[in-house]
């Protein structure tokens, strides 16, 4: 069984298009996170949900909008998507927002042409 | 947040020890220092984690001096799986996400 899966595994798509990368956990985790790895690998975090409530919002384009419908699931819906927007995004979760090892998905890499 | 400075890149050969330091200079007294593992086109894992002195698993072995300024994660006999990027981290468990730096891109040998 996959800890933290994420589908798709790899998304192409046109500029100005809407998009949704599913997150799941079955770890019985409290926290979920997202975070972006770009073409020279730096990874940062984007978005962090404890027990389904947003609890970090980095600075994010408004396109980028996190859904948590239950704490199992942590969604990333993007609108408008631009030629920038294509990197690998991760999905990860953690015990709780206290604990420090995250489990991490394969990733999600999108490409927008 | 502490900045951690560690080297972009080592070499290394199979069966040969790696140690791979990493600077934390302005750790606060309730940072933790923990150590992440990339594989290309996987996500990163956790490997190890400590607060002062020494910490071994079944992976590594983490060296905290006393002064906390600097670690160094230490992979014994390495193998050509063990080709990865490293992320030095320090982390503060009052409820921040993981900040990764730029890691370690170690390379191993036949």
């Amino acid at each position: 069984d996959t800890a933290v899966s994420q589908t798709p595994k790899y998304l192409v798509t046109q500029m100005g298009n809407d998009k949704s990368i599913k997150c799941e956990q079955n770890l019985g985790h409290d926290t979920m996170y997202w975070y972006k790895q770009d073409s020279k690998k730096f990874l940062k975090i984007m978005f962090s949900y404890n027990n389904k409530e947003l609890i970090i919002n980095e600075t994010v384009p408004n396109r980028f909008s996190p859904k948590s419908p239950d704490k199992a699931h942590l969604n990333l819906h993007i609108n408008s998507l631009e030629l920038g927007d294509s990197a690998v995004y991760f999905c990860a979760s953690s015990q709780n927002d206290r604990n420090t090892e995250a489990f991490f998905g394969q990733g999600t890499r999108l490409t927008v042409v | 947040l502490a900045k951690t400075t560690q080297p972009i890149s080592m070499d290394s050969y199979e069966g040969q020890e790696v140690n791979i330091t990493c600077s934390h200079n302005n750790i606060a007294t309730n940072d933790y220092i923990t150590w992440y593992q990339q594989f290309p086109s996987q996500g990163p894992r956790f490997i190890i984690q400590g607060y002062k002195t020494k910490v071994t698993n079944e992976v590594a072995s983490l060296f905290i001096p006393a002064d906390r300024k600097s670690s160094t994660l230490s992979l014994p006999r390495v193998s050509l799986s063990d080709t990865a990027v490293y992320y030095c981290l320090v982390v503060n468990q009052a409820g921040t996400a993981l900040i990764f730096g730029k890691g370690t891109t170690l390379s191993v040998s036949s």
